[in-house]
C-alpha cells in the first residue's frame, strides 16, 4: 500500500534562510506524482509543487523546488529564503496510476519562520 | 478563473443529526474528491467523483455518502452524526486525466456536539 512520511513534526527556521522539509514514499506504482502543499491556520490547502515519477529533472516553482531522489524514494521540499508569511503546516502527498484522483498524505510538518 | 468553493464554511450540529456539505470544482474540471481532516487522523481520503460516478472510495462508514451533478458540483452527506465526525472537510477539484493538480476549496468545519 502506499505511505507517506514526513518525520519532521515541526521544523523552526530564520526568515530569509533555507530550509528543507522531508517527505519519503513508499510504492510498487512505477507511475506516481507527488506533491506539496501548504495549508495556513484559515485550513485552505495551497498547492506549491508537483513532480512526476518519469520526470528527469526537479521540479522548481518559484522558490520552492523539489529534491526528487527516486531511488531512496524521496521527495524533500526545499523553500529558499524563508517568508514570515511561509510559516504553516507542510503536506507532501503522492498519487498513483489507478486511475482515480486519490492523494495520500503525510502528517505533515509545521514550519515556523521566526524574524 | 474562480477556485474550488464550498459551502458552508462553518457548521454545529449536535449527535443523530444529518448534515449536507456542497463543494463546486473550478470550471471545467470533471473531478472532485473529498478528504477528513482531524488532527488525530489526519488527511483521509473519502471518495472521488468523476463525471457523476463514484470513481473510487475510502475507508468510511456507509454513512458518509456523496454524489455528483451533471455541472459537476458535488455534495457529500454524513448521516447520524457522532463527535467523532468533527472535522474539517476539505474538496479538491481537478481535470480528471489523473495528470493534473488537484485545487483544494477552503473548508468546511464541521462540530458536532
Amino acid at each position: 500500500a502506499q505511505k507517506i512520511t514526513q518525520t519532521q513534526p515541526g521544523m523552526f527556521v530564520q526568515e530569509k534562510e533555507a530550509v528543507t522539509l522531508d517527505c519519503t514514499y513508499d510504492t510498487s506504482d512505477p507511475s506516481y506524482g507527488l506533491f506539496w502543499y501548504k495549508q495556513p491556520s484559515s485550513g485552505e490547502m495551497i498547492f506549491l509543487i508537483y513532480q512526476g515519477s518519469y520526470d528527469q529533472q526537479n521540479a522548481t516553482e518559484g522558490r520552492y523546488s523539489l529534491n526528487f531522489q527516486k531511488a531512496r524514494k524521496s521527495a524533500n521540499l526545499v523553500i529558499s529564503a524563508s517568508q514570515l508569511g511561509d510559516s504553516a503546516m507542510y503536506f507532501c502527498a503522492m498519487r498513483e496510476s489507478d486511475g482515480s484522483e486519490k492523494l495520500v498524505f503525510g502528517k505533515g510538518t509545521k514550519l515556523t519562520v521566526n524574524p | 478563473k474562480a477556485g474550488v468553493t464550498q459551502t458552508p464554511r462553518y457548521l454545529i450540529k449536535t449527535r443523530g443529526q444529518q448534515v449536507t456539505l456542497s463543494c463546486s470544482p473550478i470550471s471545467g474540471h470533471r473531478s472532485v474528491s473529498w478528504y477528513q481532516q482531524t488532527p488525530g487522523q489526519g488527511l483521509q481520503f473519502l471518495f472521488e467523483y468523476f463525471s457523476e460516478t463514484q470513481r473510487n472510495k475510502g475507508n468510511f462508514p456507509g454513512r458518509f455518502s456523496g454524489r455528483q451533478f451533471s455541472n459537476s458540483r458535488s455534495e457529500m452527506n454524513v448521516s447520524t452524526l457522532e463527535l467523532g465526525d468533527s472535522a474539517l472537510y476539505l474538496c479538491a477539484s481537478t481535470v480528471g486525466r489523473g495528470q493534473e493538480t488537484q485545487y483544494f476549496g477552503p473548508g468546511t468545519r464541521l462540530l458536532v456536539l
